[in-house]
């Protein structure tokens, strides 16, 4: 059974900083790896989608990272703001991911960064 | 192109109502995906559709429960006799094909029971 875990739970970091958020998952046989952003009370938005055969993505000053023999994921992001405070997810297919494509969701990081 | 729109966004029901959330999807999209979020915990998948077809169920509560998607018109999530469990923010995503393809999610509907 696929298990989706993220880590850490929440962190604060001040303006500037570069940082990591960590996925990791437990059966590496996964079609697609997608990063979002969710801010309180709102919906869902996609910031990276890494296929199977790729190891990296980019976007701006995010980079999603991809290693699916250690079954790990992580997000980079540059030079952090106070607005990429939010609470990051990663997800991945279910099973006969292939065909079916409902997404397993980890519980998310909560990203605070103090001006 | 407009993107996934989910109504409404905000619903208070009582014990023992019924719920109906809608989902249109983006354009050209034809697979719809039902989440629900409890409070402080991940998003946890419920359904997903075609165009007149449940493909997945999976992760639907047995009871009470139903989706559906029609040929004309948005995706439907219907919740009979709610109970103050069923809180939650209800999420849809849609895609243009399964499988490999990009999700992507409406703002939800937070549903209340009271």
């Amino acid at each position: 059974k696929q298990e989706v875990t993220q880590i850490p739970a929440a962190l604060s970091v001040p303006e500037g900083e570069n940082l990591v958020l960590n996925c990791s998952f437990t059966d590496s046989a996964i079609y697609n790896l997608q990063w979002f952003r969710q801010d309180p009370g709102k919906g869902l938005t996609s910031l990276l989608l890494i296929q199977s055969s790729q190891r990296e993505q980019t976007s701006g000053r995010l980079n999603a990272s991809l290693d699916k023999s250690s079954g790990r994921s992580t997000l980079y992001i540059a030079a952090s703001q106070p607005g990429d405070s939010a609470t990051y997810l990663c997800a991945v297919p279910g099973p006969y991911g292939g065909s079916q494509g409902n997404l397993i969701f980890g519980k998310g990081t909560k990203l605070s960064v103090k001006p | 192109n407009a993107g996934v729109m989910q109504n409404p966004r905000h619903l208070v029901r009582r014990r023992g109502q019924e719920a109906r959330l809608r989902c249109s999807p983006m354009k050209g999209h034809s697979h719809v995906y039902w989440y629900r979020q409890l409070p402080e915990e991940g998003l946890k998948f419920m359904v997903y559709l075609q165009k007149e077809n449940i493909i997945d169920e999976s992760g639907m509560p047995k009871e009470r429960f139903s989706a559906e998607f029609p040929k004309e018109g948005p995706s439907i999530l219907r919740i009979q006799q709610v109970v103050r469990g069923d809180s939650a923010a209800y999420f849809c995503a849609s895609s243009p094909l399964a499988g490999s393809y990009e999700q992507y999610f409406g703002p939800g509907t937070r549903l209340t029971v009271t």
